[in-house]
Protein backbone atom coordinates (compact mmCIF):
# COMPACT_ATOMS: atom_id res chain seq x y z
CA UNK A 1 0.00 0.00 0.00
CA UNK A 2 0.79 3.59 -0.75
CA UNK A 3 2.77 5.65 1.90
CA UNK A 4 1.06 8.77 2.29
CA UNK A 5 1.19 12.13 4.27
CA UNK A 6 -0.79 14.32 5.79
CA UNK A 7 0.20 17.12 8.60
CA UNK A 8 -0.23 16.17 11.69
CA UNK A 9 -3.56 18.97 12.13
CA UNK A 10 -5.38 22.08 11.28
CA UNK A 11 -7.60 24.37 11.87
CA UNK A 12 -11.11 25.80 10.07
CA UNK A 13 -13.54 28.22 10.74
CA UNK A 14 -17.30 27.12 11.04
CA UNK A 15 -19.24 27.41 7.80
CA UNK A 16 -16.13 27.79 5.90
CA UNK A 17 -14.52 24.72 3.32
CA UNK A 18 -11.39 22.36 4.62
CA UNK A 19 -8.87 21.60 2.52
CA UNK A 20 -7.06 18.51 3.73
CA UNK A 21 -3.99 17.86 1.72
CA UNK A 22 -2.45 14.54 1.37
CA UNK A 23 0.93 13.53 -0.93
CA UNK A 24 0.99 9.62 -2.00
CA UNK A 25 3.94 9.94 -4.19
CA UNK A 26 4.69 6.52 -4.31
CA UNK A 27 1.09 5.24 -4.99
CA UNK A 28 0.99 2.83 -7.70
CA UNK A 29 -1.50 2.87 -10.97
CA UNK A 30 -4.20 0.52 -9.59
CA UNK A 31 -3.95 2.42 -6.17
CA UNK A 32 -6.96 4.27 -4.97
CA UNK A 33 -6.52 7.09 -2.56
CA UNK A 34 -9.73 6.51 0.25
CA UNK A 35 -10.49 8.79 2.89
CA UNK A 36 -11.65 7.72 6.28
CA UNK A 37 -12.13 10.09 9.18
CA UNK A 38 -12.30 8.85 13.19
CA UNK A 39 -14.31 11.12 15.57
CA UNK A 40 -12.92 10.74 19.22
CA UNK A 41 -12.35 7.30 19.64
CA UNK A 42 -15.48 5.86 17.46
CA UNK A 43 -14.86 3.30 14.92
CA UNK A 44 -13.13 4.88 11.63
CA UNK A 45 -15.96 6.13 8.96
CA UNK A 46 -15.76 6.10 5.27
CA UNK A 47 -15.81 9.22 3.12
CA UNK A 48 -14.91 8.63 -0.10
CA UNK A 49 -11.93 7.55 -2.61
CA UNK A 50 -11.03 8.16 -6.97
CA UNK A 51 -8.55 7.18 -8.91
CA UNK A 52 -7.33 10.01 -10.73
CA UNK A 53 -10.63 11.73 -11.38
CA UNK A 54 -12.10 14.45 -9.37
CA UNK A 55 -15.10 13.08 -7.21
CA UNK A 56 -18.14 14.24 -4.83
CA UNK A 57 -20.67 12.66 -2.56
CA UNK A 58 -22.90 13.94 -0.31
CA UNK A 59 -20.30 14.28 2.41
CA UNK A 60 -16.68 15.75 0.20
CA UNK A 61 -14.77 16.10 -2.87
CA UNK A 62 -11.84 14.38 -3.35
CA UNK A 63 -9.23 16.55 -5.98
CA UNK A 64 -6.61 14.68 -7.40
CA UNK A 65 -3.49 15.68 -9.06
CA UNK A 66 -2.85 15.18 -12.83
CA UNK A 67 0.43 12.99 -11.54
CA UNK A 68 -1.44 11.45 -8.87
CA UNK A 69 1.23 12.27 -6.53
CA UNK A 70 -1.75 14.25 -4.05
CA UNK A 71 -4.85 15.00 -3.35
CA UNK A 72 -6.94 17.17 -1.52
CA UNK A 73 -9.94 16.17 0.68
CA UNK A 74 -12.69 18.96 0.88
CA UNK A 75 -15.37 19.66 3.26
CA UNK A 76 -17.44 22.11 1.35
CA UNK A 77 -19.08 23.75 4.53
CA UNK A 78 -17.42 22.31 7.90
CA UNK A 79 -19.49 22.29 10.90
CA UNK A 80 -18.52 21.36 14.44
CA UNK A 81 -19.26 18.01 13.67
CA UNK A 82 -16.33 17.71 11.69
CA UNK A 83 -13.88 17.76 14.23
CA UNK A 84 -11.97 14.09 13.97
CA UNK A 85 -9.03 12.56 12.92
CA UNK A 86 -9.10 12.31 9.03
CA UNK A 87 -6.93 9.15 7.21
CA UNK A 88 -6.03 9.60 4.25
CA UNK A 89 -4.53 5.93 2.93
CA UNK A 90 -3.90 3.82 -0.29
CA UNK A 91 -5.51 1.05 -1.58
CA UNK A 92 -6.55 -1.21 -4.27
CA UNK A 93 -10.29 -1.17 -5.24
CA UNK A 94 -12.51 -4.20 -5.18
CA UNK A 95 -9.29 -5.53 -3.05
CA UNK A 96 -9.80 -6.88 0.45
CA UNK A 97 -6.75 -5.80 1.66
CA UNK A 98 -6.16 -4.32 5.35
CA UNK A 99 -6.21 -0.20 5.48
CA UNK A 100 -3.46 0.80 6.84
CA UNK A 101 -3.38 3.86 9.11
CA UNK A 102 -1.21 6.60 9.54
CA UNK A 103 -1.59 8.77 12.16
CA UNK A 104 -4.25 11.45 9.95
CA UNK A 105 -4.74 15.17 9.97
CA UNK A 106 -6.69 16.79 13.42
CA UNK A 107 -9.21 18.89 12.03
CA UNK A 108 -10.84 21.34 14.34
CA UNK A 109 -13.48 22.90 13.57
CA UNK A 110 -13.58 26.28 15.46
CA UNK A 111 -17.41 28.27 16.20
CA UNK B 1 -27.53 2.54 6.64
CA UNK B 2 -27.08 -0.94 7.36
CA UNK B 3 -23.87 -1.11 10.10
CA UNK B 4 -21.54 -3.14 11.77
CA UNK B 5 -22.61 -3.82 15.78
CA UNK B 6 -19.84 -4.65 18.22
CA UNK B 7 -20.88 -5.81 21.78
CA UNK B 8 -19.96 -4.95 24.88
CA UNK B 9 -18.95 -1.79 24.30
CA UNK B 10 -16.83 -1.82 27.50
CA UNK B 11 -15.51 -4.77 28.87
CA UNK B 12 -13.04 -4.68 32.23
CA UNK B 13 -11.00 -8.02 32.76
CA UNK B 14 -8.52 -9.41 35.20
CA UNK B 15 -4.58 -9.74 33.86
CA UNK B 16 -4.77 -13.31 32.35
CA UNK B 17 -8.53 -13.81 32.18
CA UNK B 18 -9.97 -15.02 28.78
CA UNK B 19 -11.96 -12.44 26.80
CA UNK B 20 -14.45 -12.60 23.82
CA UNK B 21 -15.34 -9.43 21.56
CA UNK B 22 -18.22 -9.99 19.38
CA UNK B 23 -19.30 -8.32 16.29
CA UNK B 24 -22.53 -8.18 13.98
CA UNK B 25 -20.85 -7.07 10.47
CA UNK B 26 -23.49 -6.17 7.73
CA UNK B 27 -25.34 -9.16 6.53
CA UNK B 28 -24.07 -9.75 3.24
CA UNK B 29 -21.05 -9.17 3.34
CA UNK B 30 -17.90 -11.62 3.11
CA UNK B 31 -14.17 -9.99 4.42
CA UNK B 32 -14.41 -8.98 7.86
CA UNK B 33 -11.46 -7.50 10.28
CA UNK B 34 -10.40 -6.66 13.69
CA UNK B 35 -8.28 -3.53 14.18
CA UNK B 36 -6.98 -2.32 17.10
CA UNK B 37 -6.32 1.24 18.62
CA UNK B 38 -4.58 2.03 22.03
CA UNK B 39 -5.23 4.58 23.44
CA UNK B 40 -3.30 7.93 21.59
CA UNK B 41 -2.21 5.86 19.14
CA UNK B 42 -2.42 4.47 15.30
CA UNK B 43 -5.60 2.08 14.09
CA UNK B 44 -3.36 -1.05 14.07
CA UNK B 45 -4.58 -4.21 12.09
CA UNK B 46 -5.19 -7.43 13.39
CA UNK B 47 -6.69 -9.59 11.42
CA UNK B 48 -8.91 -10.29 8.32
CA UNK B 49 -11.15 -13.35 7.50
CA UNK B 50 -12.73 -14.66 4.51
CA UNK B 51 -14.53 -18.22 3.55
CA UNK B 52 -14.49 -18.96 7.19
CA UNK B 53 -10.27 -18.91 7.58
CA UNK B 54 -7.93 -15.94 8.17
CA UNK B 55 -6.33 -14.34 5.26
CA UNK B 56 -4.08 -12.18 6.57
CA UNK B 57 -3.23 -11.73 10.04
CA UNK B 58 -0.51 -8.90 11.73
CA UNK B 59 2.85 -9.74 13.97
CA UNK B 60 0.59 -8.10 16.82
CA UNK B 61 -1.96 -11.57 16.14
CA UNK B 62 -0.60 -14.13 18.35
CA UNK B 63 -1.25 -17.48 19.48
CA UNK B 64 -2.91 -15.36 22.33
CA UNK B 65 -5.59 -14.62 19.62
CA UNK B 66 -8.25 -16.12 17.60
CA UNK B 67 -11.21 -15.38 15.60
CA UNK B 68 -14.16 -17.57 14.23
CA UNK B 69 -17.49 -17.23 13.17
CA UNK B 70 -19.50 -19.75 14.64
CA UNK B 71 -22.75 -19.34 13.53
CA UNK B 72 -22.87 -17.35 10.04
CA UNK B 73 -23.76 -13.91 11.78
CA UNK B 74 -21.55 -13.21 14.80
CA UNK B 75 -17.69 -12.77 14.01
CA UNK B 76 -15.99 -12.75 17.84
CA UNK B 77 -12.26 -12.09 18.54
CA UNK B 78 -10.92 -14.23 21.69
CA UNK B 79 -8.30 -13.07 23.62
CA UNK B 80 -6.81 -16.15 26.02
CA UNK B 81 -4.85 -14.34 28.61
CA UNK B 82 -5.48 -10.98 28.60
CA UNK B 83 -1.94 -8.68 29.23
CA UNK B 84 -1.94 -5.04 29.98
CA UNK B 85 -0.85 -4.10 26.87
CA UNK B 86 -4.32 -5.68 25.29
CA UNK B 87 -5.91 -2.57 27.08
CA UNK B 88 -7.16 -0.80 23.73
CA UNK B 89 -10.21 0.10 21.45
CA UNK B 90 -11.10 -3.15 19.21
CA UNK B 91 -12.80 -2.32 15.97
CA UNK B 92 -14.45 -4.70 13.70
CA UNK B 93 -14.83 -3.87 10.53
CA UNK B 94 -16.75 -5.91 6.67
CA UNK B 95 -16.62 -4.84 3.54
CA UNK B 96 -19.06 -6.21 1.02
CA UNK B 97 -16.78 -6.58 -2.19
CA UNK B 98 -19.42 -5.30 -5.04
CA UNK B 99 -18.48 -2.62 -7.46
CA UNK B 100 -20.80 -0.65 -6.22
CA UNK B 101 -19.47 -1.50 -2.38
CA UNK B 102 -16.26 -1.28 -1.90
CA UNK B 103 -15.92 0.73 1.28
CA UNK B 104 -15.31 -1.02 4.80
CA UNK B 105 -17.66 -0.65 7.34
CA UNK B 106 -16.54 -0.17 11.05
CA UNK B 107 -18.46 -0.94 14.30
CA UNK B 108 -18.01 1.53 17.08
CA UNK B 109 -15.52 -0.47 19.08
CA UNK B 110 -15.16 -2.21 22.43
CA UNK B 111 -13.08 -0.81 24.96
CA UNK B 112 -11.04 -3.49 26.68
CA UNK B 113 -9.36 -2.50 29.85
CA UNK B 114 -7.17 -4.82 31.79
CA UNK B 115 -6.42 -4.48 35.29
Amino acid sequence: DAKTTQPPSMDCAEGRAANLPCNHSTISGNEYVYWYRQIHSQGPQYIIHGLKNNETNEMASLIITEDRKSSTLILPHATLRDTAVYYCIGKSQGGSEKLVFGKGTKLTVNP
Amino acid sequence: EPEVTQTPSHQVTQMGQEVILRCVPISNHLYFYWYRQILGQKVEFLVSFYNNEISEKSEIFDDQFSVERPDGSNFTLKIRSTKLEDSAMYFCASLGMTHMNTEAFFGQGTRLTVV
